[in-house]
């Protein structure tokens, strides 16, 4: 069965870089499926942040237009796990992160990281 | 891009049903039939429910359905349990490989 756990940092500076991993096991991220990021910020919504698909989809990427600027979502094989790097982050930032496995087809997402929080705060 | 609408709030009664409405426009609900819903209890992480508009994942009880009409879809909770009582977000495909969320139904069963 898969799983997704996310790490990283739990407080970051205003304008600087927000860093997270997704480790998963249970399957290879080669084999097929998008991987991507999602999220909360306290109390309010879920949003979309973007995703990376596999090997099958030439490590396609795609962003949420509104963090596009400055998103980047990367994969290492060799580690089966993926990552975000979210840029000059201000206090909006501050939110439940998760990370995903998500069918590709239909953009739904399968299974869910248990969610880490990151605090942007000087 | 902006959120799919939903009711901030619905409501029933153990063993009613209740219907919470999600809409979009034409290039997200109206033009796909990718609509999927979440339920997320306090301090969990999101569960899909409901998959491609109506389909549901194994281990999900068929006291969940969902349909969609034009740029509105729903998601309708048959026999109400006290277990339903969480957050309800749904989902669509936006194109060019984009998603999108409604901001959320909290449901309370009476």
């Amino acid at each position: 069965q898969v799983q997704l756990q996310e790490s990283g940092p739990g407080l970051v500076k205003p304008s600087e870089t927000l860093s997270l991993t997704c480790a998963v096991s249970g399957y290879s991220i080669r084999d097929g499926f998008y991987w991507g990021w999602i999220r909360q910020p306290p109390g309010k919504g879920l949003e979309w942040i973007g995703s990376v698909g596999s090997m099958y989809h030439n490590w396609a990427t795609s962003y949420n237009p509104s963090l596009k600027s400055r998103v980047t979502i990367s994969v290492d094989t060799s580690k089966n796990q993926f990552s975000l790097k979210l840029n000059s982050v201000t206090a909006a930032d501050t939110a439940v992160y998760y990370c995903a496995r998500i069918w590709g087809g239909s953009s739904h997402v399968e299974n869910w990281g248990q969610g880490t929080l990151v605090t942007v705060s000087s | 891009q902006s959120a799919l609408t939903q009711p901030p709030s619905a409501s029933g009664s153990p063993g009613q049903s209740v219907t919470i409405s999600c809409t979009g426009t034409s290039s997200d609900v109206g033009g796909h039939n990718y609509v999927s819903w979440y339920q997320q209890h306090p301090g969990k992480a999101p569960k899909l429910i409901i998959f491609e508009v109506t389909k549901r994942p194994s281990g999900v009880p068929d006291r969940f359905s969902g349909s969609k009409s034009g740029n509105t879809a729903s998601l309708t909770v048959s026999g109400l349990q006290a277990e339903d009582e969480a957050d309800y977000y749904c989902s669509s495909y936006a194109g060019n490989d984009n998603v999108i969320f409604g901001g959320g139904t909290t449901l309370t069963v009476l």
